[in-house]
Order: C-alpha cells, then structure tokens, then sequence
C-alpha cells in the first residue's frame, strides 16, 4: 500500500492569512512515462461528502477560487490556502491514484485562529 | 450533471451483511469506474472497491473476503455487500465515480453522493 501522511493533524490560522498543509507519499507517485503526480486534494466540510479540490497535484478543479493551489512532486505535496476564509473551515485530505489501492492521508483540520 | 443517491439499512446486526445501493443519475453508468468509499464517524476516508459498468472489479485486500460490489446497468445502480459486519464496519458510505474520459481508474473521485450511515449493533 501506499501510505499517505498529512501534516499538521490540525492547524489554526487567521483569516486573511496563508495556510498551508503538507502530504507525504510513502513512494512516489509520479508517474515518468507522462510527468504527472497522481494525487489530489479534498476538502470536506461536516456532513458533507468530501469535495474534490485539486487533481495532478496541482490543476484546480473548475470554478475553485484561486486561493486555492497544489504543489509538489514525488512523495511530498503541499496545499496552500493562500488567503484563509471563514468558509475554508473543513478537514482537508490527500489521496493518491498511483495506485488502485487508493489510499487517502489521514486527514488535516483546519480551523480559524 | 450525475448524482449520485446511496441507500440501505442504517443499522445492521453484527454478523450480518450490510447492503446498500447506490443511484446514478444524469449521466452514463458505462462512462465512470464506481468506487464505495468509507468513513467511520469522526476518522479518515477508507477505499472499499470500485466496479466498471462491464464488470471489472477491484477490491481492498482489507476487506476483500467480505465483499461483494455488483452494477444494475438497466437501473443505473451499483450495489455493495458487505459480510460478517462488526463494530468497526460502522460508518457513513460514500460511493463515487471516476470519469474514464480523464483516465479512470487511474485518476480522482468526483462526484461524491452524500453518503448513508450504517450503524453495526445489535
């Protein structure tokens, strides 16, 4: 399997400020043959299904506001946040589809300070 | 657009098998690779297996030999069992599609339905 690994497990930062969380891959999940990262980014709001955000790494999904951006490659990823907003409140988690052993990170909660 | 509609008992004995069924609608069955995803309350997200409209299957060799994912293509429907549930089985299903025009299986989960409950407990 490959594990993900999401740092912060939670994480407080003010409105209007930068919030940024990490994900680590067990392997890599870059495929060579095409350059492209098999991860993407969600966000989950409570009761709620999670919403996909960011598929490649780093192609937002369609109509995501562009505080939102993905970066990295490899095993290690980050999710930017680059102007934090009430509505950003959610737990925000990784998944990768270099395998179809999906495996998704553990999860980061992000909250307002 | 699709949507999607999960649907079953919210509360299953332990032992017993847990089946739901998950609606499509708005869209093509034969078009997306459908997976069940799960989350017990308050933890992380669990890939269970995904189903293609032809058959094809794969399963979480964690659960494996407990489960059965099977599609209706005339009730645009896929259905999961589940097999000698216990307390850890409890939580909210999800199932999901993965768009075969932008590479499925190899690629994302959207869309999502909003999940049902299933609660193990006798």
């Amino acid at each position: 399997d490959i594990v993900m690994t999401q740092s912060p497990d939670s994480l407080a930062v003010s409105l209007g400020e930068r919030a940024t969380i990490n994900c680590k891959s067990s392997q890599s999940v870059l495929n060579s043959s095409n350059n492209k990262n098999y991860l993407a980014w969600y966000q989950q709001k409570p009761g709620q299904p999670p919403k996909l955000l960011i598929y490649w790494a780093s192609t937002r999904e369609s109509g995501l506001p562009d505080r939102f951006s993905g970066s990295g490659s490899g095993t290690d990823f980050t999710l930017t946040i680059s102007s934090l907003q009430a509505e950003d409140v959610a737990v925000y988690y990784c998944q990768q589809y270099y395998s179809t052993l999906y495996t998704f990170g553990q999860g980061t909660k992000l909250e307002i300070k | 657009q699709v949507q999607l509609q999960e649907s079953g008992p919210g509360l299953v004995k332990p032992s017993e098998t847990l089946s739901l069924t998950c609606t499509v609608s708005g869209g093509s069955i034969s078009s997306y690779y459908w997976s069940w995803i799960r989350q017990p309350p308050g933890k992380g997200l669990e890939w269970i297996g995904y189903i293609y409209y032809s058959g094809i299957t794969n399963y979480n060799p964690s659960l494996k030999s407990r489960i059965t994912i099977s599609v209706d293509t005339s009730k645009n429907q896929l259905s999961l069992k589940l097999s000698s549930v216990t307390a850890a089985d409890t939580a909210v299903y999800y199932c999901a599609g993965s768009t075969v025009t932008t590479g499925a299986p190899y690629n994302w989960f959207d869309p999502w339905g909003q999940g049902t409950l299933v609660t193990v407990s006798s």
